[in-house]
């Protein structure tokens, strides 16, 4: 059973588009993270959740939400898909706010806007 | 702004050399390292952690943290061709929020 799942794999659209990745994760995790992978490789927090507070980085756009039904999911929802939107997505999970405590990824969504 | 530090490389190592990959960090509050490994079009996954200034040796991978210098390193041993892949330096403070902060990582690559 995959630990944290993101759906789609791979995300293609136009500019403007308004689009949604999914993210679930079945550890009983605390907190649940999104981060943005760019080209080169640098993995940059857009957001921070568990069920008691968001935290969300201030660099990152208001068209970008996250929308969190349950615990278990964490879902990123953008509005208004601008070229530089074009990255891997990365959804995340971690247990508890315990010192050295890993992060769970997903597998990724590749999402490339045309 | 909590910055990590990386040299993008890449670097090349012959097999059954020793790879040394550094990581520096500005954040001073910060108490948790870690060394993520990414193979090309896949997740990060995590190869080892310490808190502790020192080294924390796990088979041929040895890390190694300096608080004062706010250095951590990532020594592996003996590198393999499958070692090959995209090393991303973590950090991450103690309590409250903890959100990692990655580096922009470095790529290895080992050839026979």
């Amino acid at each position: 059973d995959t630990a944290v799942s993101q759906t789609p794999k791979y995300l293609v659209t136009q500019m403007g588009n308004d689009k949604s990745i999914k993210c679930e994760q079945n550890l009983g995790h605390d907190t649940m993270y999104w981060y943005k992978q760019d080209s080169k490789k640098f993995l940059k927090i857009m957001f921070s959740y568990n069920n008691k507070e968001l935290i969300i980085n201030e660099t990152v756009p208001n068209r970008f939400s996250p929308k969190s039904p349950d615990k278990a999911h964490l879902n990123l929802h953008i509005n208004s898909l601008e070229l530089g939107d074009s990255a891997v997505y990365f959804c995340a999970s971690r247990p508890r706010q315990e010192r050295g405590e890993k992060l769970f990824f997903g597998s990724g969504t590749q999402l490339s806007v045309l | 702004q909590k910055e990590v530090e990386q040299n993008s490389g890449p670097l090349s190592v012959p097999e059954g050399a020793i790879a040394s990959l550094n990581c520096t960090y500005s954040d001073r509050g910060s108490q948790s390292f870690f060394w993520y490994r990414q193979y090309s079009g896949k997740s990060p996954e995590l190869i080892m952690f310490i808190y502790s200034n020192g080294d924390k040796e796990d088979g041929r991978f040895t890390a190694q943290l300096n608080k004062a210098s706010q250095y951590v390193s990532l020594l592996i041993r003996d590198s393999q061709p499958s070692d090959s892949a995209t090393y991303l330096c973590a950090v991450a403070p103690s309590g409250g929020s903890y959100i990692p902060t990655f580096g922009r990582g470095t790529s290895l690559i080992v050839h026979p």
